[in-house]
């Protein structure tokens, strides 16, 4: 089967540092994307990984460890509107016609 | 901006009625996909479609079928509407090779009584 494991929820205070972890258990890899969805509105693109390492956008950075199958997103300097559910989706292979497989989502909220 | 639209906001059907959803985008992506998300199962892909009149099943295709005619248009048809299908249908386009960033439009929030 294929599987993505995230937290459901996280709690943080503002200005603080966060990590949502994903582990992920696919038939196929290609590379590792992280979704912000606001509450009743549509999931927006962060980040993807198709590389071992660390990518940074601004206060959001993505993590990915392919021989661990492991990925983390980093959301520093944390304010309020950062409060959103966050998921991680794999890229499955061409012969998958490269299509995302979504976590459940892990549901953040940034207190004062 | 990349701008993807769907038909309705809101809808309410009744069991066993034909429904329509429509997505329509404007930046010209090959990719177009259908989704339906519900309180914590994420999102679950329906359909996809990777260039016009061509369709792959997602993960949960049963019920729903889907249409492609024109390059910015992507239709997914419930032939007959069922209450287990009550949820928020998510649209997304995206340029060929890019499936990773996908751009979603509002949404369209089906209920089925």
């Amino acid at each position: 089967g294929q599987s993505l494991e995230q937290p459901s929820e996280v709690t943080a205070v503002e200005g603080a540092i966060v990590q949502i972890n994903c582990t992920y258990q696919t038939s196929g890899f290609y590379g590792l994307s992280w979704y912000q969805q606001h509450d009743g509105g549509a999931p927006t693109f962060l980040s993807y990984n198709g590389l071992d390492g660390l990518e940074e956008t601004g206060r959001f950075s993505s993590f990915l460890s392919r021989s661990d199958s492991y990925g983390y997103l980093l959301l520093q300097e944390l304010q309020m509107k950062d409060s959103a559910s966050y998921f991680c989706a794999v890229r499955g292979t061409r012969n998958q016609g490269g299509k995302l497989i979504f976590g459940q989502g892990t549901e953040l909220s940034v207190k004062p | 901006d990349v701008k993807v639209t769907q038909s309705s906001r809101y809808l309410v059907k009744r069991t066993g009625e034909k429904v329509f959803l429509e997505c329509v985008q404007d930046m010209d992506h090959e990719n177009m996909f259908w989704y339906r998300q519900d309180p914590g199962l994420g999102l679950r892909l329906i359909y996809f479609s990777y260039d016009v009149k061509m369709k792959e099943k997602g993960d949960i295709p049963e019920g729903y079928s889907v249409s492609r005619e024109k390059k910015e248009r992507f239709s997914l048809i419930l032939e007959s509407a069922s209450t287990n299908q009550t949820s928020m249908y998510l649209c997304a386009s995206s340029p060929r090779g890019q499936s990773y960033e996908q751009y979603f439009g509002p949404g369209t929030r089906l209920t089925v009584t």
